[in-house]
């Protein structure tokens, strides 16, 4: 199976400041049929299901503001928040779907100050 | 508007089965793969594997083999999951997700959470 580790595992942020996620995969998720790179990223805020903010890489899913984007290549992944909000509270996972069984991250937990 | 609306919690002894409805609204259920996740208290989050409502057909993860079985039942647009043969490990919330057309978890139930207790 393909192992995602994120770091740091616990991120306190200051809103209006800028945070950054790191998730890291054991195998490379860029398809080269397609050029696309599989991996998402999803928030699960305090009692609620996750949501989706980020797939493909770097797309952003509907509805989900400017502020988060996605970058990465290969292994190395990225999720950004450039200006945090107390909204923004919660557990993120990355997650890849190049090949089964699709994985997750063991999360970060982002608490604002 | 889109929704997974999932069965309510439920406690079971171990070795016996669960079964997890998932019923959906406001989209064209066989359009769209469901899939289902598992979230053990204090945990992260595992994937366990999907169906197809249209044609029925499944993919399980290898962890999940033997143990779980996905099915649908078009005519009410609602998806299942059995797990059986349930020990204490198996104690979460487990949660359905569609799968949209970027084969990424758009829309998700609210989750069931399944105890394992003797």
């Amino acid at each position: 199976d393909i192992v995602m580790t994120q770091t740091p595992l616990s991120l306190p942020v200051t809103p209006g400041e800028p945070a950054s996620i790191s998730c890291r995969s054991s195998q490379s998720l860029f398809h080269s049929d397609d050029g696309n790179t599989y991996v998402d990223w999803y928030l699960q805020k305090p009692g609620q299901s996750p949501q989706l903010l980020i797939y493909t890489l770097s797309f952003r899913a509907s509805g989900v503001p400017d502020r988060f984007s996605g970058s990465g290549s290969g292994t190395d992944f990225t999720l950004n928040i450039s200006r945090v909000e107390a909204e923004d509270a919660g557990v993120y996972y990355c997650m890849q779907r190049i090949e089964f069984p699709w994985t997750f991250g063991q999360g970060t937990k982002v608490e604002i100050k | 508007q889109v929704q997974l609306v999932q069965s309510g919690a439920e406690v079971k002894k171990p070795g016996a089965s669960v079964k997890v409805s998932c019923k959906t609204s406001g989209y064209t259920f066989t359009g769209y793969y469901m899939h289902w996740v598992r979230q053990a208290p204090g945990q992260g989050l595992e994937w366990m594997g999907w169906i197809n409502p249209s044609s029925g057909a499944t993919y399980y993860a290898p962890k999940f083999q033997g143990t779980v079985t996905m099915t649908r039942d078009t005519s009410i647009s609602t998806a299942y999951m059995e797990l059986s043969r349930l020990r204490s490990d198996d104690t979460a919330v487990y949660s359905c997700a569609r799968m949209n057309y970027d084969s990424a978890f758009d829309i998700w139930g609210q989750g069931t959470m399944v105890t394992v207790s003797s």
